[in-house]
């Protein structure tokens, strides 16, 4: 089955600066990649997500890579802001009703 | 609209005794899953329900069995609950592959 592995598990950047996310899967199959934000004490909300037919996606100040060839996608986030401090999964699947396969978590801290 | 519901928000029980964790969701989803997180680990698959009528196991089913009342509800049951179950529990749904994947507020159990 599939297999996620995200790097680094914490991150902590100063205010403004930039901070990167990375996964890697194992199913060449996947081909949905969403990334998902989880607050302290709140549920996992969806960020962004990606499919395999685009590389890149961008969403303000939230851009997410892909690279099928070598199985990995990445989360970056610009002008980080002390909002930004989360924990940040991504996560891989097949399109169809199979189940999402979430990577274990980044704790990215923003500091003022 | 409610998204997803789950009931009870926090939960404390004794080990070998039984519990049911609800979920609902009115967004007319096909399929729903249960998750636990723990520290580190990330979000970990329980039981999935792809459609109305069916369920399968997930990464880490064992201890739990689940039923898909109808299309709105999937239920959680620890028949005999142990520390190892200490956890807090995601109900998620989303209505099929590549469609974003919504979460409940989460429960969270306390096994003594």
């Amino acid at each position: 089955g599939e297999n996620v592995e995200q790097h680094p598990s914490t991150l902590s950047v100063q205010e403004g600066d930039s901070a990167v996310i990375k996964c890697t899967y194992s199913d060449s199959a996947s081909n949905y990649f969403p990334w998902y934000k989880q607050e302290l004490g709140k549920r996992p909300q969806l960020i962004i997500d990606i499919r395999s037919n685009v590389g890149e996606k961008k969403d303000q100040r939230i851009a997410v890579t892909l690279n099928k060839t070598a199985k990995h996608f990445s989360l970056h986030i610009t002008e980080t802001q002390p909002e930004d401090s989360a924990v940040y999964f991504c996560a891989a699947s097949i399109t169809g009703n199979t189940p999402l396969v979430f990577g274990k978590g980044t704790r990215l801290s923003v500091i003022a | 609209n409610a998204g997803v519901t789950q009931t009870p928000k926090f939960q404390v029980l004794k080990t070998g005794q039984s519990m049911t964790l609800q979920c609902a969701q009115d967004m007319n989803h096909n399929s729903m899953y249960w998750y636990r997180q723990d520290p580190g680990m990330g979000l970990r698959l329980i039981y999935y329900s792809a459609s109305e009528g069916t369920t399968d196991k997930g990464e880490v089913p064992n201890g739990y069995n689940v039923s898909r009342l109808n299309k709105r509800e999937f239920s959680l049951r620890l028949e005999s609950a142990a520390p190892s179950q200490t956890s807090v529990y995601f109900c998620a749904s989303k209505n099929g592959g590549g469609e974003t994947q919504y979460f409940g507020p989460g429960t969270r159990l306390l096994v003594l």
